[in-house]
């Protein structure tokens, strides 16, 4: 079983609408992490967690939210998706004691029209 | 975090070993150099990292010259599910809560 998971794997939707992107792993890390990937611009950060009370805003923030209901558990919210929040999202986890060994899960691929 | 260059692409022939060169010429002395890959539309797998030592794992050997200004992975015996692009990242061991930054890398095709 995959150690980080992602539900769902694909989504269509469109303008205006609520989106959640949910993610959950089985490591027992401390951290979580949301990114997103666009061709041609690499990996950017939206959201990272140190534990459940400790959230913080990577570097693309705007128009998304995110929630760590349980050390194992961090959703990703889009409120009003818009057509260029179409990307590939990416979870990762890390240890406490090392940011840069990073486990992602299998991607949620979003379209908005 | 240090730059890194790397080839836009090799090939390999399945089962040969993959020699996949990265150069850190400005890799400060409290750097590593981590290795990760990413298979097509997959998350980024984390493969290896190493301060100044060879190091060696069940996917890869990450070999760093004396100097440390550049280093090769090393995929032993290539096989198709290799095929992906690799990317060499120079970080201090805790940077902080940033972005990886993963650059272009290198797309390694793995042939029959």
């Amino acid at each position: 079983d995959a150690d980080v998971t992602q539900t769902p794997r694909n989504r269509i939707t469109k303008t205006g609408k609520r989106i959640m992107l949910e993610c959950s792993q089985t490591k027992g890390h401390d951290r979580m992490y949301w990114y997103r990937q666009d061709p041609g611009l690499g990996l950017r950060l939206i959201y990272y967690s140190f534990d459940v009370k400790d959230i913080n805003k990577g570097e693309i923030s705007d128009g998304y939210s995110v929630s760590r209901q349980a050390q194992a558990k961090f959703s990703l919210s889009l409120e009003s998706a818009i057509p260029n929040q179409t990307a590939l999202y990416f979870c990762a986890t890390s240890d406490r004691d090392s940011y840069n060994e990073q486990f992602f899960g299998p991607g949620t691929r979003l379209t908005v029209l | 975090d240090a730059k890194t260059t790397q080839p836009p692409s090799m090939d390999c022939a399945e089962g040969r070993a993959a020699n996949l060169p990265c150069n850190h010429s400005t890799i400060s002395g409290n750097e590593y150099v981590y290795w990760y890959r990413q298979i097509h539309s997959q998350g980024p797998q984390y493969i290896i990292h190493g301060l100044k030592n060879n190091e060696t794992n069940e996917m890869a050997s990450l070999i760093i010259t004396e100097d440390r200004k550049s280093s090769t992975l090393i995929l032993p015996h290539a096989t198709l599910r290799d095929t992906a692009v690799y990317y060499c990242i120079v970080r201090a061991l805790n940077s902080g809560y940033s972005t990886l930054t993963f650059g272009k890398g290198t797309m390694l095709l793995v042939s029959p």
